[in-house]
């Protein structure tokens, strides 16, 4: 199975704050790659697709890039509903794998 | 608007059984890979199972395999998840998911989700 690592696995960020996660793969991947917000309580949400793809109704402050086994998503201006814990799922082959998350917590 | 409503979750002794459905609205069911995805209390996703449209390709986690059953019935728009011989590990909340895509290739994501089903595994 492919291993998907994300890092950091926490930090804290202010509003406004320009902030990237970084996800690796232990095998190639080409751009078969999706990011997903979740909330406390809530089912996650797809904002990123094919590594670079903008989920439609996602805002544009989110941006994905990458290919192969590196892969960052970047929120460009960290806003009050942003904080939330973030996960990377390779869509490559099957088992689908996800990363171990990220949660972004407020400074 | 796509909707996914799971039930069936509940409290269910080591070794026992539960069927977990999911009913699909808002979207043509049968054009749709469906999935499971699982999460343990204040742990990570964990992917469990697909199904292609029309049945022809499942997957399973290795965790899940030769336990859990995953069906569709596309008349009904409903998704199942028949567990058995269930462990303490497999308590998690379930995710009903939908497909990007009608196979089973490469790109598939989960553009949309349900609330979620609890299941506890406990004697």
């Amino acid at each position: 199975a492919i291993r998907m690592t994300q890092s950091p696995s926490s930090f804290s960020a202010s509003t406004g704050d320009r902030v990237t996660i970084t996800c690796r793969a232990s095998q190639g991947i080409s751009s078969y790659l999706a990011w997903y917000q979740q909330k406390p309580g809530k089912a996650p949400k797809l904002l990123i697709y094919a590594a670079s793809t903008l989920q439609s109704g996602v805002p544009s402050r989110f941006s994905g890039s990458g290919s192969g086994t590196d892969f960052t998503l970047t929120i460009s201006s960290l806003q009050p509903d942003d904080f939330a814990t973030y996960y990377c799922q390779q869509a490559n082959s099957f088992p689908l794998t996800f990363g171990g998350g990220t949660k972004v917590e407020i400074k | 608007e796509v909707q996914l409503v799971e039930s069936g979750g509940g409290l269910v002794k080591p070794g026992g059984s539960l069927r977990l459905s999911c009913a699909a609205s808002g979207f043509t069911f049968s054009s749709y890979s469906m999935n499971w995805v699982r999460q343990a209390p204040g742990k990570g996703l964990e992917w469990v199972s697909s199904i292609s449209s029309s049945s022809t390709y499942i997957y399973y986690a290795d965790s899940v395999k030769g336990r859990f059953t995953i069906s569709r019935d596309n008349a009904k728009n409903s998704l199942f998840l028949q567990m058995n011989s269930l462990r303490a590990e497999d308590t998690a909340v379930y995710y009903c998911a939908r497909g990007s895509n009608s196979g089973l290739v490469q790109g598939e994501y989960f553009p949309h989700w349900g609330q979620g089903t609890l299941v506890t595994v406990s004697s």
